[in-house]
């Protein structure tokens, strides 16, 4: 079984450009959620999708950044423009009910 | 909120040494915890996964326990290995009126040869 996909792995912009991630979550994994990373920190959430609908945003900075989730499958975020700041590892994870998340590889964002 | 807190912030140890990682979290309304085991620039790998029924569970030479009415949960490795070298990050999870989880900033842990 394919676990979390991710892609890109890296990605370097020079700041005020726009930038996207995917994710591919495990098949049948209805709960799909964006974490982002710091240096030296744990994840933090971005956002949750319960299939397609976005039932936690609140701690996404949604002045320059928005997130999908097509048919309830496939995700993408998006950062328009991004700032030094945003310069972290994005990281996608997918869980069903309560049996446990499981992460993508993450995507190592640096802005220049 | 859940806080999350791991201690110690980081661990040397010489190969072979057994050795046990703390998580306290303040909010004990979850349904599990997960350990979770990342390697420098890499994702997320799960470890352990404990519910809120059980008290430990074990993986070849991990065993985590689960205390939730004291909020607190122990890693333990056995005979560690140079391999073993990674961040560790405790995350309990979902509960009443909450969906995600929550980390600490983890363990580093170095094993020398």
């Amino acid at each position: 079984e394919a676990g979390v996909v991710q892609s890109p792995r890296y990605k370097i912009i020079e700041k005020k450009q726009p930038v996207a991630f995917w994710c591919n979550p495990i098949s049948g994994h209805n709960t799909l959620y964006w974490y982002r990373q710091n240096l030296g920190q744990g994840p933090e959430l971005l956002i949750r999708y319960e299939n397609e609908e976005a039932v936690d945003d609140s701690q996404l900075p949604k002045d320059r950044f928005s997130a999908e989730r097509l048919k309830g499958v496939d995700s993408t975020l998006k950062i328009q423009p991004a700032e030094l700041g945003d310069s972290a590892v994005y990281l996608c994870a997918s869980s069903l009910g309560t049996a446990g998340y499981t992460f993508g590889s993450g995507t190592r964002l640096t802005v220049v | 909120k859940q806080e999350v807190t791991q201690i110690p912030a980081a661990l040397s140890v010489p190969e072979g040494e057994n050795l046990v990682l703390n998580c306290s979290f303040t909010d004990s309304a979850i349904y599990n915890l997960q350990w979770f085991r990342q390697d420098p620039g890499k994702g997320l790998t799960s470890l352990l996964l404990i519910q809120s029924s059980q008290r430990e569970q074990t993986s070849g030479r991990l065993n985590a326990s689960l205390d939730k009415s004291s909020g607190r949960s122990t890693l333990y490795i056995a005979a560690s290995q140079p391999g073993d070298s990674a961040t560790y990050l405790c995350a309990p999870g979902p509960g009443a009126g909450s969906y995600q989880l929550t980390f600490g900033k983890g363990t580093k842990l170095s094993v020398i040869p």
